[in-house]
């Protein structure tokens, strides 16, 4: 079965530094997917970013990177310049490419502080 | 452009009470649909999920149920809600290979 991990409850960062979040996952498939998803006060949940196994750079969508790490099964979320509006809980997700679950993590919050 | 709705957004309901939310994506057909719980503190559980009309897969046994009456239309239901029922409740839709789409959210408490 999957299994995603995320052991930081909460992480605080100073608006502008960059911060890290940590996220591993169990899978005994071969091909699949992993997310990190947004969900901020409004709660309406956003994707942040995705990245395909089988793909070995490290995905990128503007101030937002991941270090996957498959051998390790680590799939940690990298944050620069951050900004206020980036408070929010961040949730890490898998899903295998012959199933249709996602399967979640249970979260960080991440608060920004000015 | 494809867009997810769920309703009602809060919903109070005594212990005994029936239940249902409804969720309906507009601008795609045949879509996966989700249901699924976030409790307080917690990560996002999957309850159900289904592939097409009247096609259920439940994750968790519980005295939820899900319905899917037309395409794109997907249900939450209980005859009978129990305290740990309380939650806040997404439904998603994924018309590809990759990532999920959630509206907004129903946040059920139960007294």
């Amino acid at each position: 079965a999957q299994t995603v991990t995320q052991s930081q409850p909460e992480m605080s960062v100073q608006e502008a530094e960059t911060v890290t979040l940590s996220c591993t996952y169990d899978t005994s498939e071969n091909n699949y997917y992993l997310f990190w998803y947004k969900q901020p006060p409004s709660r309406q949940m956003i994707l942040v970013i995705r990245q395909e196994a089988y793909k070995q750079q490290n995905a990128t969508e503007n101030r937002f990177s991941v270090n996957f790490q498959k051998a390790a099964k680590s799939f940690s979320l990298k944050i620069s310049d951050s900004q206020l509006g980036d408070t929010a809980m961040y949730f890490c997700a898998s899903r295998s490419y012959n199933t249709d679950k996602l399967i979640f993590g249970t979260g960080t919050r991440l608060q920004v502080f000015p | 452009s494809q867009t997810i709705h769920q309703w009602p957004a809060t919903l109070v309901q005594p212990v005994g009470s029936p239940l249902s939310l409804e969720c309906t994506v507009e601008g795609t057909s045949n879509p996966n649909l989700y249901w699924y719980r976030q409790a307080a503190g917690r990560g996002l559980q999957l309850l159900f999920y289904s592939v097409g009309i009247g096609q259920i897969s439940s994750e968790v046994p519980q005295n939820l149920s899900a319905s899917r009456p037309q395409d794109r239309q997907f249900i939450l239901s209980s005859k009978k809600l129990l305290l740990s029922d309380s939650g806040f409740y997404l439904c998603a839709w994924r018309g590809g290979p990759r990532e999920l789409f959630f509206g907004e959210g129903s946040r059920l408490t139960v007294l």
